[in-house]
């Protein structure tokens, strides 16, 4: 299967429990940021996406926070199912380019 | 994956040998990229096209060459100049900032 997994951190949960998955960027400037899931072999899946001059957007299960002093997002995936078992990781923006953060493995626990 | 197709699933390269991989993406966005994911990286633009017949290069373009001729399709060569090949190769198209993805081309050198 997809190797892309290795070496990164691991949020293990438990069923119907929340997850928060946490990233920091590293340029002051970017103004846009995605999240992605990536399952084993598969190409990475869009989530959510907010702008710098948001704090805070939700969608379906999932939230996604912005904290522009410390450079920080996170993003919170309510009631966890199996099927939310993949590599999540952060992009951030500007221009019409993204830099991508390595990406965190989530396992959901039945 | 949306609209973006990619193919072959899987590609074998012998030493010395050029190959291309192919990107053809529906959705009519006038952007296109590709990008390579190593495990436990970030993926690492290699090349974009924001139209039709112009392309630039990105952080890790060495070894690698691409076309633009139609706004459908962004094919990428990997040539023998490109000495670690092994990747995940996952081309995107966006429309903005957001960027959608295909469902990747393994690569692996016999």
């Amino acid at each position: 299967g997809e190797s892309v997994g290795l070496h990164l951190p691991t949020l293990s949960v438990q069923e119907g429990d929340n997850s928060i998955i946490n990233c920091a960027y590293s340029n002051s400037a970017s103004d846009y940021f995605i999240w992605y899931k990536q399952e084993s072999g598969k190409g990475p899946q869009f989530i959510i996406d907010i702008r710098s001059n948001m704090d805070k957007r939700q969608g379906q299960r999932v939230t996604v926070l912005l904290n522009k002093t410390v450079k920080h997002l996170s993003l919170q995936i309510a009631a966890t199912q199996p099927g939310d078992s993949a590599v999540y990781f952060c992009a951030e923006g500007y221009g019409n380019k993204l830099v991508f953060g390595a990406g965190t493995i989530l396992r959901v626990k039945s | 994956d949306g609209g973006i197709t990619q193919s072959p699933k899987y590609l074998f390269r012998k030493e010395g040998q050029n190959v291309t991989l192919s990107c053809e993406q529906n959705l009519n966005h006038d952007a296109m990229y590709w990008y390579r994911q190593d495990p436990g990286q970030g993926l690492r633009l290699i090349y974009y096209s924001q139209i039709v017949n112009d392309f630039q290069k990105g952080d890790i373009a060495e070894g690698y060459s691409v076309s633009r001729e139609k706004k459908e399709s962004f094919p990428l060569t990997v040539t023998s100049a490109q000495k670690n090949p092994t990747a995940f190769y996952l081309c995107a198209a966006g429309l903005g900032e957001t960027q959608y993805f295909g469902p990747g081309t393994r690569l692996l050198v016999l």
